[in-house]
């Protein structure tokens, strides 16, 4: 199936840091979702992109699908505590129906 | 206000034994989904439902069967547990909405 490399794998930040995230592929991708995953919990959807180019942002969060479609970043400004958790991005081309995830960012943010 | 949920949230088989997993969603959506998810992946698609009356195979279907109830009910049958079967199982309705999964061992 098609791959998605996310990047990094783990960041250990300080609390107030900015942290950037991001997704790459070697397809073109019509859709880029990013969630977060808590322990022992499903993965809650943080923001959805749908067009090339597109800037979003959901509160300290902020998300841009990239021009060539084949990449998207995850920008978290401010870091506090509860952002700890496992961050995954996933694409889908040309069926709304699949997505393809990447393997997560594992983030720890000490306080 | 429930969203999606999934039964049971834990379960341990025995190699060769037969269960089912439960979901169910309360937001009229009309595709559902079922997900697998192992240490260190991500979230791996098994089979999806478009529609009530449709199902379709995902990325790592061998070894499931899935039934759409009706629009609400989607469940996800594992015939015969294998060890390899040891994963997170995770339904989710339209994308956006997730479960919080079942914790299966197969030993």
């Amino acid at each position: 199936g098609q791959q998605l490399n996310q990047s990094p794998q783990s960041m250990f930040i300080q609390e107030g840091e900015d942290v950037s995230m991001n997704c790459t592929s070697s397809s073109i991708f019509n859709t880029w979702l990013w969630y977060k995953q808590d322990p022992g919990e499903g993965p809650v959807l943080l923001i959805a992109l749908y067009k090339a180019g597109e800037l979003t942002s959901n509160g300290r969060l902020t998300a841009q699908f990239g021009i060539t479609r084949k990449d998207s970043f995850l920008n978290i400004s401010a870091s506090i505590p509860s952002d700890v958790g496992i961050y995954f991005c996933a694409g889908n081309r040309g069926s709304n129906y699949k997505l393809t995830f990447g393997k997560g960012t594992l983030l720890t943010v000490n306080p | 206000n429930a969203g999606v949920t999934q039964t049971p949230k834990f379960q341990v088989l025995k190699t060769g034994q037969s269960m089912t997993l439960q979901c169910a969603q309360d937001m009229n959506h009309n595709s559902m989904y079922w997900y697998r998810q192992d240490p260190g992946m991500g979230l791996r698609l098994i089979y999806y439902s478009a529609s009530e009356g449709t199902t379709d195979k995902g990325e790592v279907p061998n070894g499931y069967n899935v039934s759409r109830l009706n629009k609400r009910e989607f469940s996800l049958r594992l015939e015969s547990a294998a060890p390899s079967q040891t994963s997170v199982y995770f339904c989710a309705s339209d994308h956006y909405t997730f479960g919080s999964g079942t914790r299966l061992t197969v030993v």
